[in-house]
């Protein structure tokens, strides 16, 4: 079946970074772009940024540009997701979430749409001194 | 960026209740709107992509509606598991973002 696991929980003292793995299984994992979302305690989706896991192209939030980094390994089909100059802030759940072109059809037309229709079952990041 | 913005964040409501949530785009995103679901420890589940185009394996009380603007996600008979929080999310820029999650909770 298709699957996203992430990696184990960290904590991270502030101005330190943190890398979390999201490996993929049961489907072509290079024909599928990944995003990543994070969730701070108690709030809302905050989207960071997506990778392209066939060439490795991203596209970042503006608000994460300088301190994100996402890249992958195609031999292991896993994506990472790496934030430097961790701050309290930064406390929160990771997910990666797989982008699913989903099509309908609009005036005898077929339309493609995007969705995140595989999510893996999150990382927590605990930034503390 | 394109800001969503949804209403109610919370909304109380009884099994069997019809209810609506609102969600309004900073500018026009045609139809280009996701729905998720998301209960309490757990990853966003996708209910509705296209604004109105149900994903597989989802409920049919799960219904939406909508283009540009403003759109609607309708749960036409709620049922205990429903009671989650709600999220918009728009895919028509490569930079995608979320509302703010509408809370449904129990009466």
């Amino acid at each position: 079946q298709v699957q996203l696991v992430q990696s184990g929980a960290e904590v991270k003292k502030p101005g330190a970074s943190v890398k979390v793995s999201c490996k993929a299984s049961g489907y072509t994992f290079t024909s599928y772009y990944m995003h990543w979302v994070r969730q701070a305690p108690g709030q809302g989706l905050e989207w960071m940024g997506i990778i392209n896991p066939s060439g490795g192209s991203t596209s970042y939030a503006q608000k994460f540009q300088g301190r994100v980094t996402m890249t992958r390994d195609t031999s292991t089909s896993t994506v990472y997701m790496e934030l430097s100059s961790l701050r309290s802030e930064d406390t929160a759940v990771y997910y990666c979430a797989r982008r699913q072109r989903l099509e309908t059809m609009v005036r005898g037309f077929p339309v493609s749409y995007y969705g995140m229709d595989v999510w893996g079952q999150g990382t927590t990041v605990t930034v503390s001194s | 960026d394109i800001q969503m913005t949804q209403s109610p964040s919370s909304l109380s409501a009884s099994v069997g209740d019809r209810v609506t949530i609102t969600c309004r785009a900073s500018q026009s995103i045609s139809s280009y709107l996701n729905w998720y679901q998301q209960k309490p420890g757990k990853a966003p589940k996708l209910l509705i992509y296209a604004a109105s185009s149900l994903q597989s394996g989802v409920p049919s009380r799960f219904s939406g509606s909508g283009s540009g603007t403003d759109f609607t996600l309708t749960i036409s008979s709620l049922q205990p598991e429903d009671f989650a929080t709600y999220y918009c999310q728009q895919s028509y820029s490569t930079g995608v973002t979320f509302g703010q999650g509408t809370k449904l909770e129990i009466k």
